[in-house]
């Protein structure tokens, strides 16, 4: 099985632009999540979504969005990037998150590295 | 807020010995508690997973244990190898909330 791709892999940008992260999930995952990476801050949630519906979110700001497709695949948009924004972000998919009691394992992309110049 | 406080932020071992590192939570409602590994440039990778109902799963050289009365949960490394050297990071997530809320990452460096 493919595991969780992201694209791309490095992005450079300037403060005030806007940028698109792509996610493609492990085949038959159909929650999605992404999260910040940075030095000393560990990851950060920014939010999830299942069946196209965003069923949490994280505290970013509203520039920070996403949706999530049919096919379960998953976009991320920074809108007015920000100096602060320069990040590696991780998408990670899960099978369902569904189980009620119980949490699904998470398994991460390699992310995509952003560095707002 | 939730929050995961992890300790020690780096950490230094001889190779053959072993590692500890420890994790905190404060979400009462925590009920699933992974560990990932992190190597330098790499995504992260589970490693080790442990649920509430339990207070300690092994694999091979690596265990953890949980206390939930205390809210500690703790990562062990025995015999450790160079190859064990990455950044690990704990997280707690509860059932429904779909997130995990991780520490701030551990820096193991293993020293031949």
């Amino acid at each position: 099985k493919a595991g969780v791709t992201q694209t791309p892999r490095y992005l450079i940008k300037t403060r005030g632009q806007q940028v698109t992260l792509s996610c493609s999930p492990i085949s038959g995952h159909r929650s999605v999540s992404w999260y910040q990476q940075t030095p000393g801050q560990g990851l950060q949630f920014l939010f999830e979504y299942f069946s196209e519906t965003q069923r949490n979110k994280g505290n970013f700001p509203g520039r920070f969005s996403g949706r999530q497709f049919s096919n379960s695949r998953s976009e991320m948009n920074v809108s007015t990037l920000e100096l602060g924004d320069s990040a590696l972000y991780l998408c990670a998919s899960s099978f369902s998150g569904t189980g009620g009691h119980t949490n699904e394992k998470l398994f991460f992309g390699s992310g995509t590295q952003l560095s707002v110049l | 807020g939730e929050n995961v406080e992890q300790h020690p932020s780096t950490l230094s071992v001889q190779e053959g010995d072993s590692a500890v590192i420890k994790c905190t939570y404060s979400d009462s409602a925590s009920n699933y508690f992974p560990w990932y590994k992190q190597e330098l440039g790499k995504r992260p990778q589970l490693i080790i997973d442990i649920r509430s109902n339990v207070g300690e799963k092994k694999d091979q050289r690596i265990a953890v244990t949980l206390n939930k009365t205390a809210k500690h949960f703790s990562l062990h490394i025995t015999e450790t190898q160079p190859e064990d050297s990455a950044v690990y990071f704990c997280a707690a997530a509860s059932s429904g909330t779909y997130k995990y809320i991780f520490g701030t990452g551990t820096r193991l460096k293993v020293l031949a």
